[in-house]
């Protein structure tokens, strides 16, 4: 079974530019999380969503950060514009139906701002 | 307080060693534990879920306190390759959205 794909892997941009990252889950999950995970701390929740609908987005800074998932399955986060605090691991997750909610993770988008 | 605390570490032990890391949460209504792995410039992967009658895989066992709210993780006959930061992970109130804990580093030496 193919894991969660994030694309890029990397990305060095400027402050004040923008940037967007892309995720697909694993077949079938429904829920879709991005994550922030800054060196030294433990992953926090940007935005979950559930299908194409937000369930939770109480943490993401929207007047700079933007995230959807128009039909359902893969979903895009964007940064516009980005600031130096922004550097950091953007990690897309998935999570089935079945189970206690077990969330698989993406490699992660590594983001530098200069 | 934190939602989710854990002791940063590091754990340095040998080979072979037991240890057990400890993590504690807030919200008394959380439902679903975990315990992730993480490799230096990888992602999480989850090495267990944790269950309230306790669970073991292997050489990790997994315990659930809800009266004193934390987790705990028994990692036994410590190898080289269990170096890596591990994470708690606790359901927040929105439902299945994690929140972590900033891990624990354990590194096994010969």
């Amino acid at each position: 079974e193919a894991g969660v794909a994030q694309s890029p892997r990397y990305k060095i941009i400027e402050k004040r530019q923008s940037v967007a990252f892309w995720c697909n889950p694993i077949s079938g999950h429904a829920t879709l999380y991005w994550y922030q995970q800054i060196l030294g701390q433990g992953p926090k929740l940007l935005i979950q969503f559930q299908n194409n609908g937000v369930v939770d987005d109480s943490q993401l800074p929207k007047d700079r950060f933007s995230a959807e998932r128009l039909k359902g399955v893969d979903s895009t986060l964007k940064i516009q514009p980005a600031k130096l605090e922004d550097s950091a691991v953007y990690l897309c997750a998935s999570s089935g139906t079945s189970g206690k909610g077990e969330q698989f993770f993406g490699p992660g988008t590594r983001l530098t701002v200069l | 307080r934190k939602e989710v605390e854990q002791d940063p570490g590091p754990f340095n032990v040998p080979e072979g060693a037991t240890v057990a890391f400890n993590c504690t949460y807030s919200n008394s209504a959380s439902q679903s534990f975990f315990w992730y792995r993480q490799d230096c410039r990888k992602e999480p992967k989850l090495l267990m879920s944790v269950y309230s009658s306790g669970n073991e895989d292997g050489r990790f066992t997994a315990q659930l306190n809800r009266a004193s709210q934390y987790i705990s993780l028994l990692i036994r006959d410590s190898k080289l390759s269990d170096s890596a930061t591990y994470l708690c992970a606790v359901n927040s109130n929105s439902g299945y959205a994690l929140n972590f804990g900033k891990g624990t580093s354990l590194l096994v030496t010969p």
